[in-house]
């Protein structure tokens, strides 16, 4: 299965300033999740990113707000932009592997905006 | 739309005792379905899966599920809990959405082992 490392692992920022998560992949995917797990919820679905091309948002969700990219294969990065508190989540990316699209999830990036 | 509902938002069960964390799901046509578990601080990992076949599927740390297509229930059990299975329990669902697989995730079970 592949292995999956974010950076940074936790941030405490202040509103209105902005952060960009990374995301690395051990192994070449086509697909990478970005997802929210916001305090005592599941998790939400932000976007697909795949590589050469614009990611794709779930509903509520905006490019101006978590724009991303997809530089390569095996690497991808999420902005959270002019943060308020109620962007403080855990931000997960996840690739899919398998016929069946098993989800493997990085450990995550536990965010706190003040 | 497919859902996913974990009734319990969390279970205590003392160590060594059963235990069974509820998962039902509502989807008119097939779908894989998933056990995922969160330890403290850490990502998500999968626990056990369903595809198809037998309805009885075992899974990583002694975990095991029965997919029930009739009460479209995927039930996690496990018959003697550790302490270190002290953790969050997600339940999913995957199926086909326009040409790809779309995942939903339940609102999850904090499992509670206590010494």
């Amino acid at each position: 299965s592949a292995v999956i490392s974010q950076k940074p692992s936790r941030d405490i920022c202040q509103r209105g300033t902005s952060l960009t998560i990374q995301c690395q992949v051990d192994s070449q995917v086509t697909m990478m999740f970005w997802y929210r797990q916001q305090p005592g919820q599941s998790l939400t679905l932000i976007a697909t990113a795949n590589q050469g091309s614009e990611a794709t948002y779930e509903s509520g969700f905006v490019i101006d707000k978590f724009p991303i990219s997809r530089p390569n294969l095996t690497f991808s990065t999420l902005t959270v932009s002019n943060m308020s508190p109620e962007d403080s989540s855990i931000y997960l990316c996840s690739v899919e592997e398998g016929p069946y699209n098993e989800q493997f999830f990085g450990p995550g990036t536990r965010l706190t905006v003040l | 739309a497919q859902s996913v509902t974990q009734l319990d938002s969390q279970v205590p069960v003392f160590e060594e005792a059963p235990v069974e964390l509820r998962c039902n799901y509502s989807s008119s046509v097939s779908v894989y379905l998933f056990w995922y578990v969160q330890y403290p601080n850490q990502g998500l990992q999968l626990l056990l899966k369903y595809l198809s076949g037998s309805t009885l599927v075992k899974g990583i740390n002694g975990f095991e599920a029965e997919f029930n297509k009739s009460q479209t229930s995927f039930h996690l059990r496990k018959p003697s809990v550790h302490i270190s299975d002290t953790a969050e329990y997600f339940c999913a669902v995957t199926l086909a959405v326009g040409g790809y697989q779309k995942v939903t995730f339940g609102t999850g079970t904090k499992l509670q082992v206590i010494p």
